[in-house]
């Protein structure tokens, strides 16, 4: 299988602090993403980083890329209870995207 | 402005019996997908389409087919269910205007389906 792993599979904090979440994959890629998905909801895009970059910021979120690792990480700055969801890699590869097994945050108040 | 709409939203089915879920999309994208979601785990691409007419396998295309003669829509069928394809199924659509996989895909809300 070409899935993505991440760690850690549970991540529980407390608001403003920082929640970090790796992405590891086995395969070249085009392009890395990361979606957020809420209970009971589809997955909803947050960040896209390309394979020649190693950096990518956007609000709160911070995405590294390190592909000689093959491996991603995200990172949520001052975290809130909103955040709390399930937050999903996903890597491009002819075509076809594959998921990361997904890092569930709970976020408490 | 849908986005993307997934029908019907629940099914319970018995072993055997055959189904059809919808997906329609109003954005006007190239690209359609199916993904199975299991506990634990992440998303499994089923089928994708990269146009209307056009169909192809992902990692786990078997007991499934699927469709797309209308660009805004991709069909999933089941032929004969089974207790395994209990899953939570996802389609999603995305603008094929520039390739590498650059857009990021726009999900519906799901369709939980129940095999007995």
């Amino acid at each position: 299988s070409q899935q993505g792993e991440e760690d850690p599979q549970a991540l529980s904090i407390q608001e403003g602090e920082n929640a970090t979440m790796n992405c590891s994959y086995k395969t070249s890629i085009n392009n890395l993403q990361w979606y957020r998905q809420n209970s009971g909801r589809g997955l909803v895009h947050l960040i896209l980083i390309r394979s020649n970059e190693r950096e990518k910021h956007s609000g709160r979120l911070r995405v590294t890329l390190d592909t000689s690792k093959k491996s991603s990480s995200l990172l949520i700055t001052a975290s809130r209870a909103a955040d709390t969801a399930s937050y999903f890699c996903a890597f491009y590869n002819f075509n076809k995207f594959y998921f990361g097994s997904g890092t569930k945050l709970n976020v408490k108040p | 402005n849908a986005g993307v709409t997934q029908t019907p939203k629940f099914r319970v089915l018995k072993t055997g019996q055959s189904m059809t879920l919808l997906c329609a999309q109003d954005m006007n994208h190239e690209y359609m997908y199916w993904y199975r979601q299991d506990p634990g785990m992440g998303l499994r691409l089923i089928h994708y389409s990269v146009g209307e007419g056009t169909t192809a396998k992902g990692e786990v295309p078997d007991g499934y087919n699927v469709s797309r003669l209308k660009k805004q829509n991709f069909l999933l069928g089941l032929e004969s269910a089974a207790p395994s394809q209990t899953s939570v199924y996802f389609c999603a659509s995305r603008p094929g205007a520039t390739g590498g996989g650059l857009q990021p895909q726009h999900f519906g809300d799901g369709t939980r389906l129940s095999i007995l």
